[in-house]
């Protein structure tokens, strides 16, 4: 089945920008999603559709697909964005059709 | 306001069964596609089976033939009957609403409930 990579950590001084990639083969070709998941709770919607944005959250938090690479940017990180965050796509040719990235835990400095 | 809760999780025996419900307000589950997604300690989320809209039904490799989904309209409830559970299935098990016509990502998340096989 197809395979998500996502490096474990990214660290990041407040106000700085956090850049968490997503690699997966021929990636571009498909939509992307992403999650985060504060400790305790259960992952949120953050970005779909590679770089759509549900109602409720910020500009400040966008993505980008494109080759081998998805990539979630956060700018201006805060305290609060300090979380897991995972990325996902849906493979329709597949029996195991939804598939989560690794997983990368963002530390606020 | 749509809202998914989970229940039925616990601490079960190894070779032992249990079902899971995920009640969902605000929508019906026949007109989604809903899933169960689950999160073993300290792990990153693994997808376990979908129930689409149409009927159809998928597993992973580790569950299929020992889990089962299911859904009651009438209730407005999605199942899951886990059966022979292993300690691999110790996790957070969530279940999860992706809209229909847009099927490639969730937009609704339970609070999990928590599955303990103990040996």
């Amino acid at each position: 089945s197809y395979v998500l990579t996502q490096p474990p950590s990214v660290s990041v001084a407040p106000g700085q920008t956090a850049k968490i990639p997503c690699g997966g083969y021929n990636i571009g070709t498909k939509s992307v999603h992403w999650y985060q998941q504060k400790p305790g709770q259960a992952p949120v919607l953050v970005v779909y559709d590679d770089s759509d944005r549900p109602s409720g959250i910020p500009e400040r938090i966008s993505g980008s697909n494109s080759g081998n690479t998805a990539t979630l940017t956060i700018s201006g990180v805060e305290a609060g964005d300090e979380a897991d965050y995972y990325c996902q796509v849906w493979d329709t040719t597949s029996d195991h059709p939804y598939v989560f990235g690794t997983g990368t835990k963002v530390t606020v400095l | 306001e749509v809202q998914l809760v989970e229940s039925g999780g616990g601490l079960i025996q190894r070779g032992g069964s249990l079902r899971l419900s995920c009640a969902a307000t605000g929508y019906s589950v026949s007109s989604s596609y809903m899933a169960w997604i689950r999160q073993a300690p300290g792990k990153g989320l693994e997808w376990v089976s979908v129930f689409y809209a149409d009927g159809s039904t998928k597993y992973t490799d580790s569950a299929r033939g020992r889990f089962i989904i299911s859904r009651d309209q009438s209730k407005n409830v999605l199942y899951l009957q886990m059966n022979n559970l292993g300690a691999e299935d110790t996790a957070v098990y969530y279940c999860a609403r992706a809209q229909f016509g847009y099927p490639s990502y969730f937009d609704s998340w339970g609070q999990g409930t928590l599955v303990t096989v103990s040996s």
